[in-house]
């Protein structure tokens, strides 16, 4: 069946242009995820959704970051005033947690260039 | 603080030697461990995980609460292995990676 689903795949704005990241789990997951992947920082946690609740946004960078989710499916990850260091590669997972062990599925990712 | 520390960021191997890539843990409780496979041009997917004790791809790992280490191994590297290699702890749905490893195998 078709995976987890990210758009775009790459995006290149201004600073102090805000932008929109798209996510499209996989069918059936209630449990979805973003995570920033950047050269200094590695991979970081940003915020985690069960349904359209965000239990966890404790790894959200600042206030300009965002992020929502409808109807149990799609999430979009809002960035507002872009600045150069939030230059990295998005990824988004999602899980199904009633599966035993709550294996996270892998979107593509969104490569963001602030410029 | 949960934390995963990966100290090599290139592990260079030739192809059939074996390699040991390694991942310590500092976390308060169980710890729920896995590795994380990045090949070129592929999304993150995950190799394996501490509870299932599987070996996935002729890749192993055992958790050692002792040394809090989940180092993965292999004894004969192949050419396809070369990646990018995360390790990850589990902590209140979210994971936490080390920083990962590249390996690469030369033929």
């Amino acid at each position: 069946g078709a995976g987890v689903s990210q758009s775009p795949s790459n995006k290149v704005t201004e600073k102090g242009k805000d932008v929109e990241l798209r996510c499209d789990p996989i069918s059936g997951h209630t449990a979805l995820y973003w995570y920033r992947q950047s050269l200094g920082q590695g991979l970081e946690f940003l915020i985690y959704f069960q349904g359209n609740s965000a239990p966890d946004k404790s790894g959200l960078p600042s206030d300009r970051f965002s992020a929502e989710r409808t109807g149990g499916s799609v999430s979009t990850l809002t960035i507002q005033r872009t600045q150069q260091e939030d230059s990295a590669v998005y990824l988004c997972a999602s899980s199904d947690p009633g599966q035993g062990y709550n294996e996270q599925f892998f979107g593509p990712g969104t490569r963001l260039t602030v410029l | 603080a949960q934390r995963v520390t990966q100290p090599e960021k290139l592990l260079s191997v030739f192809k059939g030697a074996p390699v040991e890539l390694k991942c310590n843990y500092s976390y308060s409780g169980s710890p729920e461990l896995f590795w994380y496979v990045q090949y070129s041009r592929q999304r993150l997917q995950l190799l394996l995980r501490h509870i299932s004790r599987e070996s996935i791809k002729g890749f192993t790992a055992d958790l050692n609460k002792g040394e809090t280490s989940f180092h993965l191994k292999k004894p004969f590297a192949q050419e396809e292995d070369s990646a990018m290699y995360y390790c990850a702890l589990l902590s209140f749905q979210k994971l936490v990676f080390g920083t990962g490893t590249r390996l690469l195998v030369s033929p």
